[in-house]
């Protein structure tokens, strides 16, 4: 059963376009949602994160959108550029090293 | 210098073989992890180690086992290796935050296992 539901699936946009990736979870536990890239061949790394506590969150050109009343929270990528195709991953965890990713996007921005 | 490193990075085997991967981290973290990654990307939690202690055991076959001699390094050992066993297997490793909450998770670059 998966705890964290990813949409889309795929996603293209063109350069200079926004990405916006979307994820919602159950268990009212998690009291953390990171945000991961992984290049082909590579291992995930962290992106960005967000604590409940806050609503957004904004590093550069990526920003994190936290709804918890509905639980759900996004990733927008501003001004998308071909170096930002990759696969993203949502994820959420709870205080004990419990964490839980989604089912991934892979984004693709076209020049 | 490497901060989470996995070896071998490719694993070509026979069904029915028995492997291992290994993985360290050079973080200080105390907590590490192994992850399976399948041929949809889709990333699933296997084991969890605190200070070599399991924390998390997902429902995992028997067949796999880790093992953490120090809360450095943690390996992974496969038994009787299957057709549905192939897929990127990902360790990571983190740090325990004052508070509670997870830290980030520092990955490896992933050990591709491949049982014809």
């Amino acid at each position: 059963q998966q705890q964290v539901k990813q949409s889309p699936q795929s996603l293209i946009v063109q350069k200079g376009g926004i990405s916006i990736i979307n994820c919602a979870y159950e268990n009212t536990a998690f009291d953390y949602f990171p945000w991961y890239q992984q290049f082909p061949g590579k291992g995930p790394a962290l992106l960005i994160a967000i604590r409940p506590d806050v609503s957004e969150k904004k590093e550069g050109r990526f920003t994190i959108s936290f709804n918890k009343s509905a639980k759900q929270f996004s990733l927008h990528i501003m001004d998308s550029q071909p170096g930002d195709s990759a696969t993203y991953f949502c994820a959420a965890s709870t205080g004990n090293n419990d964490m839980r990713f989604g089912a991934g996007t892979r984004l693709t921005v076209k020049p | 210098d490497t901060a989470v490193s996995q070896t071998p990075k490719y694993l070509v085997t026979q069904m029915g073989n028995d492997k291992s991967i290994k993985c360290e981290q050079n973080l200080g973290h105390d907590t590490m992890y192994w992850y399976k990654q399948d041929s949809k990307k889709f990333l699933k939690i296997m084991f969890s180690y605190n200070n070599k202690e399991l924390i998390i055991n997902e429902t995992v076959p028997n067949r796999f086992s880790p093992k953490s001699p120090d809360k450095a390094h943690l390996n992974l050992h496969i038994n009787s290796l299957e057709l549905g066993d192939s897929a990127v297997y990902f360790c990571a490793s983190s740090q325990r935050l004052i508070q509670g909450y997870t830290g980030e998770l520092f990955f490896g670059e992933g050990s591709r296992l491949t049982v014809l």
